[in-house]
This record gives structure tokens, sequence and C-alpha cells, in this order.
């Protein structure tokens, strides 16, 4: 299996600019969730979505920011416009689903820098 | 909602040593455990996980023990190796989906 798979790995862009991240989860999982980490903050949860449906987006920091799951091997976050302090490595995770086995299989990031 | 603290958020032991980090938390539904370990470039991948129906789990070097009543549970790792340096979080959920972590524990560890 090729785990979860993000890109880009890295961005670099100008404040104001539109940022869209991508995530392919592990095919068969139906819960996918996107993450922010930060040294401030650590692991916050921005949204996560279960059979492709937003279930929690209260961690959604603001209007600015966006995240859809049109089917079940693709989602995107998308921040428009961008700034600064949207700065952070953002990870997409994708999990079973089942309550018995509850492990979130991490991609390897999605690095955003907003000058 | 819950609330994950961990401790410390740097620990530097000798190879071959012990280390423990640990994390309390503050909902009594949280029924699942689990520790990931996060690698510079990398995203967090788990190591161990326990349930609130065991005490103990251990697996080779890494042990993870849970107190219900105090709320709280440790990660150990015995005979540490450099190559266990690395970022290390906990998590409790009580649905399998709603995921809380700590903010992190940097390991070194001195060859």
């Amino acid at each position: 299996d090729a785990g979860v798979i993000q890109s880009p790995r890295h961005e670099v862009t100008e404040m104001g600019q539109e940022v869209t991240l991508r995530c392919k989860p592990i095919s068969g999982h139906n819960s996918l969730f996107w993450y922010r980490q930060t040294m401030m903050r650590g692991l916050e949860l921005l949204i996560y979505f279960n059979n492709n449906v937003p279930i929690d987006d209260s961690g959604m920091p603001e209007d600015r920011f966006s995240a859809k799951m049109p089917n079940a091997s693709f989602s995107t976050l998308k921040i428009q416009p961008s700034e600064p302090r949207d700065s952070a490595v953002y990870f997409c995770a994708s999990s079973p689903g089942d309550r018995n086995t509850g492990e979130l299989f991490f991609g390897e990031g999605s690095r955003l820098t907003v000058l | 909602g819950e609330n994950v603290e961990q401790h410390p958020s740097t620990l530097s032991v000798q190879e071959g040593d012990s280390a423990v980090i640990k994390c309390t938390y503050s909902d009594s539904a949280s029924n699942y455990f689990p520790w990931y370990k996060q690698e510079l470039g990398k995203g967090p991948q788990l190591i161990i996980d326990i349930r609130s129906n065991v005490g103990e789990k251990k697996d080779q070097r890494i042990a993870v023990t849970l107190n219900k009543t105090a709320k709280h549970f440790s990660l150990h790792i015995t005979e540490t190796q450099p190559e266990d340096s690395a970022v290390y979080f906990c998590a409790a959920s009580n649905t399998g989906n709603q995921f809380y972590f700590g903010t992190g524990t940097s390991l070194t560890v001195i060859p």
C-alpha cells in the first residue's frame, strides 16, 4: 500500500495567493482528517470527513480555509487568500473508521510558507 | 471537549537508559490512547496504543501504561538507541474518529 499521499510536499507563496493542498487517502479508509502542525500549537485538527461527508469543521480557523472531499480517494484543503500566519505543516491522515482499530495513518505533510 | 497534556516537552537521555513520557487527559469517556513517533520531515507514525480495558501493554522495548482513575497514561522506552530520537505525541480518543493530541516530546538519545 502506498500510504497517504500528499502534494505538494513544499509550497512557498506570497500573501494573498490561493493555496491548494491535496490528499489521497489509503484505499478503503472511510475517514479522512486534515491537521495543521506548528511549533506553538502542535497538531491541530482542522476538519475530518467520514464517508466523504464533513463531520466536524470546528477547527477550521476562519472562512479563508475550506476543505472538500469529492470522492473517497481525494480531498483538498484550500486557503484563499493566504496569510503569513498560515505558514505551517499541513498533514492529511486517514483511518479505517472502525472503532475497534482507530489507527490514524498520516501522510508526509505539506510544508507551507507564506511570505 | 478533551484536553490532553504532555510532559516533558524535551527529554535527553544517554543511550541505553530509559525514557518516560507522561500524558493526562480530561474526558473520562476517552477509551483509546495511541502514541505516535514523528521523525524529522515525516508524518507521525503509530508505535503503540492502549485501550481503556487494559492497564499495560508492551511491545519489545516500548510499553504504555494507563491509569483510568487518575486519567493519565505513560510511554516507557527501555534501552534507548539513537534511532529512538524523534518527537513523540500522545493522543486520546473516544470514538476512533476524534483524536486529541498532546503537544509533543522531543526525545534526544545521546550516543
